[in-house]
C-alpha cells in the first residue's frame, strides 16, 4: 500500500520552513525522500534507515520514527530553489537484492520570493 | 561520466503500436526498474530486474514487457495492449541493496504520448 504524504501541497515565503509527512501503514526499515522539478527526474535528497540517525546536510533534514510507522522532512529558511514536488519511498523489509521502493503521492512545494 | 540515460526523451505514437524505450547505464549497477509517471501523481512501478536475465512485475506491469539480456540495458516496450500509455516514465538503478545506505538513481526520463 502506498505511503500517505501531507500536506498535498503549500505554498511558502522564502526564508519559511516546511515540514512534509510520510505515513506507511507497514513498519518500514527504510525511507528515501527525492525532490523533482517539473518534468524533470527525481533528485536523491537522503535515506534514512532503521535503527540510524536523523540525517541532514545544509538546512534540509529528515527524521524517522519506527514506532510510528513514518518519517518527516524539515526544509529551513526556504529557498526559491526548494520549489518542487517531495516524494517519500519507503521500504519495509530489508530483502538482500531485492530493494523495491514504494512511493508516496508526493507533496508540491511552491517558494515565492 | 556516470549516468543513466534514457531515449528519446518525447515520443509519440500512434494508438495500436508497439513501442520501445530505451535505458542505459554506466554505473556498474545490478538492479533497474521501470517507473510511470501520471500528471500530478507519484511513481508507479512497472517491472525491475535484480540481475541479468531476470525480472519481477511491479504494481502495474500489464501492457508492458520488459527483457533485460546485459546488466547495463533494461528496455521497456509499451505494446498495444496498454490502454492508457500517456505518460512520463521514469527508469532507475541502484546496487540493490539498502542495507549498504544505497538508494535509486533516475534517468531524466521519456514523455511518450499516443495520438
Amino acid at each position: 500500500q502506498q505511503p500517505v504524504q501531507s500536506p498535498q501541497a503549500v505554498i511558502l515565503r522564502e526564508g519559511e520552513d516546511a515540514v512534509i509527512n510520510c505515513s506507511s501503514s507497514k513498519a518500514l526499515y527504510s525511507v528515501h525522500w527525492y525532490r523533482q522539478k517539473h518534468g524533470e527526474a527525481p533528485v536523491f535528497l537522503m535515506i534514512l534507515l532503521k535503527g540510524g540517525e536523523q540525517k541532514g546536510h545544509d538546512k534540509i533534514s529528515a527524521s524517522f520514527n519506527e514506532k510510528k510507522q513514518q518519517s518527516s522532512l524539515y526544509l529551513t529558511a526556504s529557498q526559491l530553489s526548494y520549489s518542487g514536488t517531495y516524494f517519500c519511498g519507503t521500504e519495509s523489509r530489508p530483502n538482500f537484492g531485492n530493494e523495491k521502493l514504494t512511493f508516496g503521492t508526493g507533496t508540491r512545494l511552491t517558494i515565492i520570493p | 561520466d556516470g549516468g543513466i540515460t534514457q531515449s528519446p526523451k518525447y515520443l509519440f505514437r500512434k494508438e495500436g503500436q508497439n513501442v520501445t524505450l530505451s535505458c542505459e547505464q554506466n554505473l556498474n549497477h545490478d538492479a533497474m526498474y521501470w517507473y510511470r509517471q501520471d500528471p500530478g501523481q507519484g511513481l508507479r512501478l512497472i517491472y525491475y530486474s535484480q540481475i541479468v536475465n531476470d525480472f519481477q512485475k511491479g504494481d502495474i506491469a500489464e501492457g508492458y514487457s520488459v527483457s533485460r539480456e546485459k546488466k547495463e540495458s533494461f528496455p521497456l516496450t509499451v505494446t498495444s495492449a496498454q490502454k492508457n500509455p500517456t505518460a512520463f516514465y521514469l527508469c532507475a538503478s541502484s546496487t540493490g541493496l539498502v542495507i549498504s545506505g544505497d538508494t535509486q538513481y533516475f534517468g531524466p526520463g521519456t514523455r511518450l504520448t499516443v495520438l
